[in-house]
């Protein structure tokens, strides 16, 4: 499969742990997006890169939030002292055009 | 400040029958438009797109229609069919969808027999 994938799935951490998620694009997609998505809404922006560039930021990204694309292939996000209020699911989206969706990753933390 | 906006969070309709899913924007800069199916546990997967020079877009059994008079799109399934049961969620954007996608609030809707 040359979908979108996301690693880990599920992660529970403890408030004030840092957390590490990781997106693997589609290949040939030079686009990457970082959204967040809670219960009953849909997903958010939180970030994009075209290779390895990060061109745009939402509000949303504290500053305990930071992505990176090294060599413009895979992204990490992470989160720095993590709060009861990252709970979401975080998803990583790339494309040419339309942006396909990877699984998400799905954050708790207690 | 809620650009995108889906205002029923959920739609029951019989199989074989049609399904509308409504969608209104506020941005009128907004240029393309495009409506993902999500399933529990999966990603949203794209469904079917339109820019903002045309008012329909069809693929078989999905057509999208745009009025940018009134800001409003909306998502036609027909014939329904119990596997479309899903939330839907209508996303706007801008340049042919190579920026960031702003998002409704999604609609689950059930196709029963």
């Amino acid at each position: 499969d040359t979908g979108v994938s996301q690693n880990p799935r599920h992660k529970i951490t403890k408030r004030g742990q840092n957390v590490t998620f990781r997106c693997d694009p589609i290949s040939e997609h030079n686009r990457l997006y970082w959204y967040r998505q809670t219960l009953g809404q849909g997903p958010e922006f939180l970030t994009y890169f075209q290779n390895e560039a990060q061109l745009e930021k939402s509000r949303l990204l504290s500053d305990r939030f930071s992505a990176e694309r090294p060599k413009g292939s895979f992204s990490t996000l992470e989160i720095q002292r993590t709060e009861q209020g990252d709970s979401a699911m975080y998803l990583c989206a790339s494309s040419p055009g339309e942006q396909y969706f990877g699984p998400g990753t799905r954050l708790t933390v207690t | 400040d809620q650009q995108v906006k889906q205002n029923s969070p959920s739609l029951s309709v019989q199989e074989g029958r049609i399904s509308i899913l409504n969608c209104d924007y506020t941005n009128s800069m907004f240029d393309y438009f495009l409506w993902y199916k999500k399933y529990p546990a999966e990603g949203p997967t794209f469904l079917i797109s339109i820019s903002s020079i045309k008012d329909k877009n069809e693929d078989g059994r999905f057509t999208v229609f745009l009025n940018k008079s009134a800001k409003h799109l909306s998502l036609h399934i027909v014939p329904s069919q119990p596997g479309d049961s899903a939330v839907y969620f209508c996303a706007a954007g801008f340049s042919g969808g190579y920026n960031k996608l702003i998002f409704g609030a999604g609609t689950r809707l059930a196709v029963h027999p």
